[in-house]
């Protein structure tokens, strides 16, 4: 049992390149989120989902998509990479609205 | 605005000694709290969790306290390990019927040191 799983763990882009990070779970959960965290902040909600096929905005969406084709996806997509991009965004999935967040290792993005 | 604060941000003490780490909340309507450790370079990890009628829950030598009616938790680490050293996020959950209700605070960084 894998839990959250998230690819790549490291990456450099340059400005103005685009990429996609892949969040996977084996838990069946249906919510899923994406955040950042930087250093001195809390984690702050990028993008989440409710289930499959539905998307929401969270604290900090800009310059941010989601999609969640299948249940146990969650892919987040920086279209042009800004150097305020450069974070560590963790992806975390729960059962319920209330339930306990299982979290991803992490993948350290720095933009140049 | 929903907020939560934590303290102290860091933290040294010695191997074996106990400590305790600190969570004040403004989160209305309150829902439930939980206590993280979050690993260096890895992603957080749930220790406890407490409901509004709850006022104390233990996960081996991790102690948590809840006092909703000052709108504070504590988290007391008994007989630290160096394995302890991590940061220590507090979060809050509002039950606001939004699944964006979790309340995150920047955490206590503890270091053990032996």
């Amino acid at each position: 049992n894998a839990g959250v799983t998230q690819t790549p763990k490291f990456r450099v882009l340059k400005t103005g390149q685009s990429m996609t990070l892949l969040c996977a779970q084996d838990m069946n959960h249906e919510y899923m989120y994406w955040y950042r965290q930087d250093p001195g902040m809390g984690l702050r909600l990028i993008h989440y989902s409710v289930g499959e096929g539905t998307t929401a905005k969270g604290e900090v969406p800009d310059g941010y998509n989601v999609s969640r084709l299948k249940k146990q996806n969650f892919l987040l997509g920086l279209e042009s990479a800004a150097p305020s991009q450069t974070s560590v965004y963790f992806c975390a999935s729960t059962q319920g609205m209330f339930s306990e967040a299982f979290f991803g290792q992490g993948t350290r993005l720095t933009v140049v | 605005k929903n907020q939560v604060e934590q303290s102290p941000q860091s933290l040294i003490i010695l191997e074996g000694k106990n400590c305790t780490l600190q969570c004040n909340y403004t989160v209305s309507p309150f829902s439930n709290l939980r206590w993280y450790k979050q690993d260096t370079g890895r992603g957080p990890v749930s220790l406890t969790i407490m409901t509004f009628s709850e006022n104390t829950k233990s996960n081996g030598r991790y102690t948590a306290t809840l006092d909703a009616d000052t709108k504070q938790s504590s988290l007391h680490i008994t007989a630290s390990q160096l394995s302890d050293s991590a940061s220590y996020i507090c979060v809050v959950s509002a039950s606001r019927g939004g699944a964006d209700g979790l309340t995150f605070g920047k955490g206590t960084h503890l270091i053990i040191q032996p």
